[in-house]
């Protein structure tokens, strides 16, 4: 089983272009959940998809987007890049009808605007 | 307002010995669920133990155990026996008990010391 995937590892991006962030979830997982990690900060929630909707989202303004496959990947887009938006990106997954508690978390996308 | 706060930013423990990384949460729920996040350099969260609120009984996985304190809303996280693979950023997490996000601490980095 190769976990949660994300891709890419690393990305280098100009302010004000957009930015597409993947995901893979575990095997057997249906939801998928994106946090934003700054240097030296706990990961922010920014939102979470299941059943390809966007079930809950956090303090994040629009220029923040996902999108969720039939195969239960996941997209986080974007737009209008800011220096601020430099940060790790997470993706987490979690079961069918399973608790936060049975997460998993992939290594994440290093983002940074220039 | 759901809150996780760790107020140790950095800590050092010599191998072999005993360290506590300290935690406490803020929150109104009575079903929830607690976590601490290990975070090496390879950037993924790992979990290392996870306590249901529930329970009046503290966790233990191997070397690690928490001090559950639910009136004092208290979290803590004790590592024995440290070795030199225990460092990394710790991270304390919340999450409600029907709720889809982790709320993170801001981490506090361990140093073992051979």
């Amino acid at each position: 089983d190769a976990g949660v995937t994300q891709s890419p590892t690393h990305l280098i991006k100009t302010r004000g272009q957009q930015v597409t962030l993947r995901c893979s979830p575990k095997s057997g997982h249906d939801t998928v959940s994106w946090y934003q990690q700054a240097l030296g900060q706990g990961p922010q929630f920014i939102f979470q998809y299941y059943e390809e909707e966007e079930r809950q989202r956090g303090n994040f303004p629009d220029r923040f987007s996902g999108h969720q496959f039939p195969n239960y990947s996941s997209e986080l887009n974007v737009n209008a890049l800011l220096l601020g938006d430099s940060a790790l990106y997470l993706c987490a997954s979690s079961p069918p009808q399973g608790p936060n508690t049975e997460a998993f978390f992939g290594q994440g996308t290093r983002l940074t605007v220039v | 307002a759901q809150t996780v706060t760790q107020s140790q930013p950095e800590m050092s423990v010599q191998e072999a010995e005993t360290v506590t990384l300290s935690c406490t949460y803020d929150t109104s729920e009575s079903d929830y669920y607690l976590f601490w996040y290990k975070q090496p350099p390879s950037r993924q969260m790992i979990l290392v133990i996870r306590q249901e609120a529930y329970k009046q009984q503290n966790a233990t996985e191997n070397r690690f155990s928490v001090n559950f304190q639910k009136a004092a809303k208290s979290f803590s996280l004790k590592i024995s026996d440290s070795q030199l693979g225990d460092a990394a950023m710790y991270f304390c997490a919340y999450t409600p008990g029907r709720g889809n996000q982790f709320y993170f601490g801001t981490g506090t980095s361990l140093t073992v010391i051979p």
